[in-house]
């Protein structure tokens, strides 16, 4: 089954404790996407790969960094989480743009 | 970015058909209009795109108006499982992988 797969799916920390949120897909895509989703913002765009080794900030990249180092994989990593980034998380992967395929979504408390 | 505007929140019946109102005033022309819905307690999911041409697929029907201008996205027949988040984004035909999410319309389907 062609899919997005995100873990954990819920995760509570605490402020400044490094954590990896893994996002994976099976539908060999080039492109990917992370999002975050917060009340009355709506989802927003925090980084985006093109292809193997090439990345690129969204709207909002601070705080977070990400890696493609395989076609399947764009985990994103939260150095040193603060609680504003308490936030849902969609990881979106797609053929050539057009169709992108989200994952089931991360919830993420930072206390 | 150019900006999508939705009403906030609209109402139908089941088995109904269900017509979804977009504005996109300051639209260009390498702009994509793309639909995606969010089911509550899920990630985004596509819907439908276009650029010029009304556009059909098995969920929907995409309506664009001749300037561009607007669209509507069109549910022939609504059922229960239609009841979500409606999202309406342009996206620039570079940009391959930046979605710009609004507000979107809540779509309630009664029984």
């Amino acid at each position: 089954e062609a899919q997005v797969t995100q873990n954990p799916r819920y995760l509570i920390t605490v402020t400044g404790k490094k954590l990896t949120v893994t996002c994976s897909q099976n539908m060999n895509h080039e492109y990917m996407s992370w999002y975050r989703q917060d009340p009355g913002l709506g989802l927003r765009q925090i980084y985006y790969s093109m292809n193997v080794e090439v990345t690129d900030k969204g709207d909002v990249p601070e705080g977070y960094k990400v890696s493609r180092k395989e076609k399947r994989n764009f985990p994103l990593i939260l150095e040193s989480p603060s609680p504003n980034q308490t936030s849902l998380y969609f990881c979106a992967s797609s053929f050539d743009g057009y169709e992108q395929y989200f994952g089931p979504g991360t919830r993420l408390t930072v206390t | 970015d150019a900006k999508t505007t939705q009403p906030n929140s609209m109402e139908s019946n089941e088995e109904e058909p269900v017509h979804l109102p977009c504005n996109h005033s300051t639209i260009s022309g390498t702009d994509y209009i793309h639909w995606y819905r969010q089911l509550p307690s899920q990630g985004p999911e596509y819907v439908i795109h276009g650029l010029t041409s009304n556009v059909n697929n098995r969920m929907a029907s995409l309506a664009i108006a001749e300037d561009r201008k607007s669209s509507t996205l069109i549910l022939h027949r609504a059922t229960l499982r239609d009841a979500a988040v409606y999202y309406c984004i342009l996206r620039l035909f570079q940009g391959a992988q930046k979605l710009v999410f609004g507000q979107g319309t809540r779509l309630t389907i009664n029984p």
